[in-house]
């Protein structure tokens, strides 16, 4: 069984500039959740989606979104860059919620 | 206060020693606790998960959850170096919908 397929592994961006990172769940989870890994601030939630809605949100700015598609493949995009966005971005899957959440390898994006 | 506190450590053993890695939370709402395991430039992976209070057991690992005192905890019994990793507690449960997740505690198990 495939696991959470998250691309690409790393990124190098200017700031100002926008950046999408995509996220493909296991075969038959509907939610797909979205996390910023950094050392300070540990991992914080950003959004949910499940079945193309959104569900839950986290405590970030408008320039972080995502959406997800008919397949259940998320892809979450974040705008004007700034430093301070440099970190992991962790994609999680599961069947209904966030119990049992399965974990990508993450994209680690950094800002210059 | 944040919900939810973990010692960040690091945290460093001999190899066969029992390990108690442990977090702190503030919302009783919560009714869902997991542990992940991390190693280094990887994504978190699901170790543990328990649903109200008591313990759980999987092989080396035990899950503990005392919600009287909102307090978790997880145990390893014979460490083995392959142990080595960052340990993340996380929570979920009430109006909060989504995990919240302790900072970690990074483990490291000598030969």
């Amino acid at each position: 069984k495939a696991g959470v397929t998250q691309t690409p592994r790393y990124l190098i961006k200017t700031r100002g500039q926008q950046v999408t990172l995509s996220c493909s769940p296991i075969s038959g989870h509907r939610s797909v959740s979205w996390y910023q890994q950094t050392p300070g601030q540990g991992l914080q939630f950003l959004f949910e989606y499940f079945s193309e809605t959104q569900r839950n949100k986290g405590n970030f700015p408008g320039r972080f979104s995502g959406r997800q598609f008919s397949n259940s493949r998320s892809e979450m995009n974040v705008s004007t860059l700034e430093l301070g966005d440099s970190a992991l971005y962790l994609c999680a899957s599961s069947l209904v919620g966030f119990t049992e959440a399965f974990f990508g390898q993450g994209t680690r994006l950094t800002v210059v | 206060q944040k919900e939810v506190e973990q010692d960040p450590g690091p945290l460093s053993v001999p190899e066969g020693a029992i390990v108690s890695l442990n977090c702190t939370y503030s919302n009783s709402a919560f009714q869902y606790f997991m542990w992940y395991r991390q190693y280094s430039r990887k994504g978190p992976e699901l170790l543990m998960y328990t649903y109200s209070s008591g313990n759980k057991e999987d092989g080396r690992f035990t899950a503990q959850v005392d919600k009287s005192s909102k307090y978790i905890s997880l145990f390893i019994r014979d460490s083995q170096p392959s142990d080595s990793a960052t340990y993340l507690c996380a929570m979920m449960g009430g109006s909060q919908g989504n995990l919240i997740f302790g900072k970690g505690t990074k483990l490291s198990v000598k030969p």
